[in-house]
């Protein structure tokens, strides 16, 4: 299957500080990717969906000025935590899409803000 | 209100047999597609099985297969002859569509655990 890489893998940052994270399809040009949060022992939420080129749509209840998305190219989006707080610790999944029945997931990356 | 319904928080079944993970799904769209992944406590989502909502056949992928029952809306995973690497969180995702695309939304999951 498809290749979805994400960077970093683990970061721990302070209260207060932002955090990038980079979704990249290796092998792959993505139209869609999305952007997934799961809490320990929950599932994947949806936090938004991005065409390249395009604004992101969030979720409700997601806010797009403290989680900023930029999908810049056809293999990479990125995901900004601005301002993170302990809260936004979390497990955040992108995923990137070609086919409608194909749906490729990146390896996650652990935010841990202390 | 919850789109995709998996009723089982956890799953016994015994090494070699055969179980059923329950997905229900909730659209009033035609145009759907029903995935299964699983997650390992790795956390790596691994892709199983997809099944189209106009697709006439059940999808099958070698151990897996999925009971499509469009009419009930549900979307069951059935793992054959379950192996102990088997044991992982089992997650039920629909596809549908939305203005300018789609999206995917996931169930709660189930934990199976695969006992020797």
């Amino acid at each position: 299957g498809a290749v979805v890489s994400q960077h970093p893998s683990r970061v721990i940052c302070k209260s207060g500080t932002s955090v990038k994270i980079e979704c990249r399809s290796l092998d792959f040009q993505a139209t869609t990717m999305f952007w997934y949060r799961q809490f320990p022992k929950q599932s994947l939420m949806l936090m938004a969906t991005s065409n390249e080129g395009s604004k992101a749509t969030y979720e409700q209840g997601v806010e797009k000025d403290k989680f900023l998305i930029n999908h810049a190219s056809l293999t990479l989006s990125t995901l900004t935590v601005t301002s993170a707080h302990p809260e936004d610790s979390s497990f955040y999944i992108c995923s990137a899409s070609i086919r409608l029945d194909e749906q490729f997931f990146g390896p996650g990356t652990r935010l841990t803000v202390l | 209100a919850q789109k995709i319904t998996q009723t089982q928080p956890g799953m016994f079944v015994q090494e070699k047999e055969a179980v059923t993970l329950d997905c229900t799904y909730d659209t009033s769209d035609p145009s759907y597609g029903l995935f299964w992944y699983k997650q390992p406590s790795s956390g790596e989502m691994i892709f199983l099985i997809y099944q189209g909502s106009y697709d006439q056949q059940n999808a099958t992928e070698g151990r897996y297969s999925l009971n499509f029952q469009k009419a009930r809306k549900s979307a069951n995973l059935v793992i054959s002859a379950s192996q102990l690497g088997d044991s992982a969180m089992y997650f039920c995702a629909m596809r549908e569509p939305i203005t300018g695309g789609f999206k995917t939304i996931f169930g709660a999951g189930t934990r199976l655990f695969v006992k020797a």
